[in-house]
């Protein structure tokens, strides 16, 4: 079965300094990874995809096969950065392709 | 683009009661919509797949009487919580996207917030 781990509920950093959200999954398959994000009182909404391998808001993510592991980078922490954050597995069923979420890591930046 | 919209926002019902959710893609057709479900400070679970035109998939552990989807059309998927009760209390997420087999990316509407008294 396909498992994604956030092991940090809550990541506080300050403002300009590095932040790394951690992920962790286990898949037998080939893996998709994304990482969704969710401002306050905002709807969840894509911010990156491994496959883009694409710089989003300065975040960036590399997907390490041999650690699975898909964390999420970014060298100078914004305000406005502050969110929730969750990493999600993207699973083909023939049918459609279903994202498994993980619990989410909640990302304050602070002055 | 991509916007999908939910109705109602919240919702308060007497245990007992059914009640309907809507999902609607506003400026696209959804070929697949998705529905999940959040309990506080946890993360989202995937309830069921729905297909325009053909039954719901629902995910283990899922009740298909309990929470009938109807997906009459390429824009517009209906959860309905039968019989609810406080237990069913949640916040249910809907999410649309394009295409099928294939990763396309999901847009999510805002959810709505079920309080069954």
């Amino acid at each position: 079965a396909q498992r994604v781990t956030q092991p940090e509920k809550l990541l506080s950093v300050f403002k300009g300094a590095p932040v790394e959200l951690k992920c962790n999954y286990s898949y037998s398959g080939s893996p998709e990874l994304f990482w969704y994000v969710q401002y306050s009182r905002q709807r969840l909404q894509l911010l990156l995809r491994h496959i883009s391998r694409e710089s989003i808001k300065g975040f960036t993510a590399d997907l390490n096969k041999g650690e699975t592991s898909f964390h999420l980078k970014k060298p100078f922490a914004q305000e406005e950065d502050s969110a929730m954050y969750y990493c999600a597995l993207s699973r083909n069923t023939g049918t459609a392709s279903k994202l498994t979420f993980g619990t989410g890591t909640r990302l304050q930046v602070t002055l | 683009g991509a916007v999908v919209s939910q109705h109602p926002s919240r919702v308060i019902c007497k245990s007992g009661t059914s009640v309907k959710i809507e999902c609607r893609s506003l400026d696209f057709q959804a070929t697949t919509m998705f529905w999940y479900r959040q309990f506080p400070k946890q993360s989202l679970m995937l309830m069921a797949t729905s297909n325009e035109g053909s039954k719901a998939t629902y995910e283990q552990g899922v009740e298909k009487d309990k929470f009938l989807i109807n997906h009459a059309s390429l824009t517009l998927s209906t959860l309905t919580v039968t019989s609810a009760h406080p237990e069913d209390s949640s916040f249910y997420i809907c999410s649309a996207s394009v295409g099928g087999r294939s990763y396309n990316e999901q847009f999510f509407g805002p959810g709505t917030r079920l309080t069954v008294l």
